[in-house]
């Protein structure tokens, strides 16, 4: 079964500070697909990245960047010099689109980031 | 940029009332989801809809819950007798195929049962 586990649960960093979040999953399936979404305060899902199982070449965007590791089976989203607007809860998630007709997108906990000044 | 768009927002019912969430996927998209966050805990798939039949449903979809495609252009949730425990932020999605390249969320709409 699918599983994706965040274990900090909260997150305190000062403005300018880098902080990475971390995301472990379990899967059985060889094809899959990793996803971050941002939460802000006003409570949307906002779309960040989605990286595919085949590729493990890391990617940067801007203050972002993500770490993919099959090894570790680790899919950690880093913040550089993070900024007070970068407060929000971040999830981490995982499809396997090869099990059933559309594949669920399954959430991890959450990790819920505060910066302040 | 296109988007999906739920309504209402937020809504409010008393316990025992049925509610109809609704939802406009992106028009091209074929493949329709509903998920269902309770306030500070994490997101939850609910079901998944395709082809005009649900693909996939979660132990939470029980038989309060439905889904509907009425039409070529909306997704609606119905719950049939709304509890306490329903209270969540409701989402719906859709992705334009089963890889789910990129599941595109809407904002939510806030149910709160009295």
């Amino acid at each position: 079964a699918q599983k994706v586990t965040q274990a900090q649960t909260e997150i305190s960093v000062v403005e300018k500070e880098d902080v990475t979040l971390d995301c472990v999953y379990e899967t059985r399936d060889t094809t899959y697909y990793l996803f971050w979404y941002k939460q802000p305060p006003s409570g949307e899902l906002v779309f960040l990245i989605r990286r595919n199982s085949f590729d493990e070449q890391n990617e940067i965007s801007g203050r972002y960047s993500w770490n993919f590791q099959k090894s570790t089976s680790s899919f950690n989203f880093t913040i550089t010099a993070s900024q007070v607007v970068d407060s929000a809860v971040y999830f981490c998630a995982l499809s396997e689109p090869n099990t059933g007709t559309a594949s669920k997108l399954t959430f991890g906990t959450g990790t819920r980031l505060q910066v302040t000044l | 940029e296109p988007e999906v768009t739920q309504t209402p927002s937020h809504q409010v019912t008393q316990m025992g009332q049925e509610v109809i969430l609704r939802c406009v996927p992106i028009s091209n998209h074929l493949y329709f989801y509903w998920y269902r966050q309770i306030l500070g805990q994490k997101v939850e798939f609910l079901v998944s809809f395709y082809n005009n039949e649900i693909s996939e449903k979660s132990e939470i979809f029980d038989d309060q819950f439905s889904v509907e495609r009425p039409d070529g252009s909306n997704f609606t949730l119905k719950i049939r007798s709304t509890k306490l425990e329903d209270s969540a932020m409701y989402f719906c999605a859709s992705s334009r195929d089963r890889m789910n390249t990129e599941a595109f969320f809407g904002q939510g709409t806030r149910l709160t049962v009295v």
